[in-house]
């Protein structure tokens, strides 16, 4: 069983286009989180969520809404997706703030 | 704020060879420190950790010690191998901050040729 799975693991798709990425925790984790992967590899925070409640905003642009419908799962909408927003986007989990276990990833790609 | 600064890559080394990644950081609190790493086309795994001053952590033969003095946590490895190709990621989670999040260096790209 994955731990932490993302689906899709790919998307293309066009300017202006609205999708979402799911992800799911079967590690039973009260922390969730998306990260974002630039095309040099950095790491960067986007949104936490603790027991389903929003604990970090990283000055994210809104068109980006994280939704956490309960503790095993936390969504990422993207409205009006722009050509930067193309990279890696990874979901996370953790028990409080020791070690992070991340999902596969979702390369998207706005053409 | 927290930082995390590790060597830049990339670095190429013969398999067998000996590795050090130096990775330093700035914390507020008293953090946690971690190596993850990212093999071509996949998310991250940690790789090993430490939660307090002179721990060392260790796994697959790599190891970091928890270093507070010199507010440090370089991972080595005494011989690599073709298979430790991969992008390796110096984190730390501040255990004293309320924020739940990792930060993350800017990741090392190490090639380990035959």
């Amino acid at each position: 069983d994955t731990a932490v799975s993302q689906t899709p693991k790919y998307l293309v798709t066009q300017m202006g286009n609205d999708k979402s990425i799911k992800c799911e925790q079967n590690l039973g984790h009260d922390t969730m989180y998306w990260y974002k992967q630039d095309s040099k590899k950095f790491l960067k925070i986007m949104f936490s969520y603790n027991n389903k409640e929003l604990i970090i905003n990283e000055t994210v642009p809104n068109r980006f809404s994280p939704k956490s419908p309960d503790k095993a799962h936390l969504n990422l909408h993207i409205n009006s997706l722009e050509l930067g927003d193309s990279a890696v986007y990874f979901c996370a989990s953790s028990r409080g703030r020791i070690e992070a276990f991340f999902g596969q990833g979702t390369r998207l790609t706005v053409v | 704020g927290d930082s995390v600064t590790q060597m830049e890559g990339p670095v190429t080394l013969s398999e067998e060879a000996f590795l050090t990644i130096n990775c330093t950081y700035t914390a507020t609190g008293y953090p946690s420190l971690f190596w993850y790493v990212q093999y071509p086309g996949e998310g991250l795994q940690l790789l090993l950790k430490a939660t307090k001053a002179d721990d060392k952590g260790s796994n697959k033969g790599f190891e970091a010690t928890y270093r507070k003095e010199t507010t440090s946590f370089h991972l080595e490895k005494g011989s690599v191998q073709v298979s430790d190709s991969a992008v390796y990621f110096c984190a730390l989670s501040d255990q004293g901050g309320s924020n739940y999040k990792l930060t993350f260096g800017k990741g090392t790209l190490l090639t380990v040729n035959p």
